[in-house]
């Protein structure tokens, strides 16, 4: 399968832990997204890589959230001292530099959940 | 700012009742309208782009439409493997690329 991963599917924790997601985008898909989805709402941007380069970042992300593409190629998504907020499925999406309109193509999520 | 707003939230059909999902939108330059389907607990499914007002987008059920002001997406004789939620997105001109998702709707179909 080519399609975007994700690591883990589903984790819980405890308020105040760290937790970090992985993100494997398709292959020679050079632009990485992230979203995070609440309950009954659709996804919400949190950040964009473009190669290795984040370039931007939403509001939303706040200083506990940080977010790497070393070499762009898979992505890490860092949330320190997480709070039950924060409980949300986390997606990841890439697509193709191809210019123009570029569709998004996303993983399964993780699902988190913080006690 | 952009915005993105579906309805109805959630729709119950009958197997083999044709009905329609609405998408309005608000943004400065549409660079694409897309749309996704969501089963529960997996990621966004990739169903249709469109790019201008005019542009008509068929995959077996399902037909999406734009205009300049909002989409429609068209199911026609709908099966119960249809079921799930349906999310519409926008992407600006703005010089960003991220989406602009509505909330979706959340569709039943009963067999």
């Amino acid at each position: 399968d080519t399609g975007v991963s994700q690591d883990p599917r589903h984790k819980i924790t405890k308020r105040g832990q760290n937790v970090t997601f992985r993100c494997d985008p398709i292959s020679e898909h050079n632009r990485l997204y992230w979203y995070r989805q609440t309950l009954g709402q659709g996804p919400e941007f949190l950040t964009y890589f473009q190669n290795e380069a984040q370039l931007e970042k939403s509001r939303l992300l706040s200083d506990r959230f940080s977010a790497e593409r070393p070499k762009g190629s898979f992505s890490t998504l860092e949330i320190q001292r997480t709070e039950q907020g924060d409980s949300a499925m986390y997606l990841c999406a890439s697509t193709p530099e191809v210019g123009g309109v570029e569709t998004q193509y996303f993983g399964p999520g993780t699902r988190l959940l913080v006690l | 700012e952009d915005q993105v707003t579906q309805s109805p939230e959630a729709l119950r059909l009958q197997e083999g009742e044709s009905s329609s999902l609405n998408c309005s939108y608000t943004v400065s330059g549409l660079r694409g309208l897309f749309w996704y389907r969501q089963d529960p607990g997996k990621g966004p499914e990739f169903l249709f782009t469109l790019y201008s007002a005019g542009e008509e987008k068929e995959k077996e059920r399902l037909k999406a439409t734009l205009t300049k002001k909002e989409s429609f997406l068209h199911i026609t004789a709908p099966k119960p493997e249809d079921s799930a939620t349906y999310l519409c997105a926008v992407q600006g001109i703005s010089g960003t690329y991220k989406y602009i998702f509505g909330t979706g709707t959340r569709l039943k179909v009963l067999a």
